[in-house]
């Protein structure tokens, strides 16, 4: 799976848009982007997951640039309850596809202030 | 709704002590997970199931045992326990044979190995 860096924390004012940005510039043709939050103390929770077309759910919108190296999680309207780590995470199946497991780095911390 | 469900969610052990971690999903997925957190980190995977019968290891599998005997429950075994098992364990599962199916986590289980 392709690497992928992300600013380890970032502050964001509580009912405006959270954009988290991430870098992937080794991704290939056929992985897709993944974002997941981890509230303290809990289990990751999914978010979105885009190929190459912008994709946006109740949750969130993911902008995934033209040339795919780089992607945008934007949370339109932050609440205190949005503060989490956020890991964008590159993926692709192996045979017979959705095996293996996800890689994890370290994401980005995002505090909602209020 | 149960989703993902993990027993115990706590548990203290003293090293050398033998103990199993239960994860029971009811989303009717092919694919299970074990992961496993330590302070700071991102998730790493333990070992991983892509159907009832089937294990596999993941990237840290060496102190651990899994087993599948059901498709809904994925069991994690420690043997011996050691302090450095000492973490926080996560359980996840997907619908699998596509690399586009979100991977969904239980809560954790917070094991302390004295």
């Amino acid at each position: 799976d392709a690497k992928t860096t992300q600013p380890t924390s970032m502050d964001c004012a509580e009912g405006r848009a959270a954009n988290l940005p991430c870098n992937h510039s080794t991704i290939s043709g056929n992985e897709y982007v993944y974002w997941y939050r981890q509230i303290h103390s809990q289990g990751p929770q999914y978010i979105i997951h885009g190929l190459k077309n912008n994709e946006t759910n109740e949750m969130a919108s993911l902008i995934i640039t033209e040339d795919r190296k780089s992607s945008t999680l934007i949370l339109p309207h932050a609440t205190l309850r949005d503060t989490a780590v956020y890991y964008c995470i590159v993926r692709v199946g192996i045979s017979g596809g959705g095996a293996d497991g996800l890689t994890f780095g370290k994401g980005t911390h995002l505090i909602i202030q209020p | 709704n149960a989703g993902v469900t993990q027993t115990p969610k706590f548990r203290v052990l003293k090293t050398g002590q033998s103990m199993t971690l239960l994860c029971a999903q009811d989303m009717n997925h092919e694919y299970m997970y074990w992961y496993r957190q330590d302070p700071g980190m991102g998730l790493r995977l333990i070992h991983y199931s892509v159907g009832e019968g089937t294990t596999a290891k993941g990237e840290v599998p060496d102190g651990y045992n899994v087993s599948r005997l059901k498709k809904q429950n994925f069991l994690l075994g420690l043997e011996s326990a050691a302090p450095s098992q000492t973490s926080v364990y996560f359980c996840a599962s997907t619908a699998g044979h596509y690399s586009n199916q979100p991977q969904h986590f239980g809560d954790g289980t917070r094991l302390s190995i004295l």
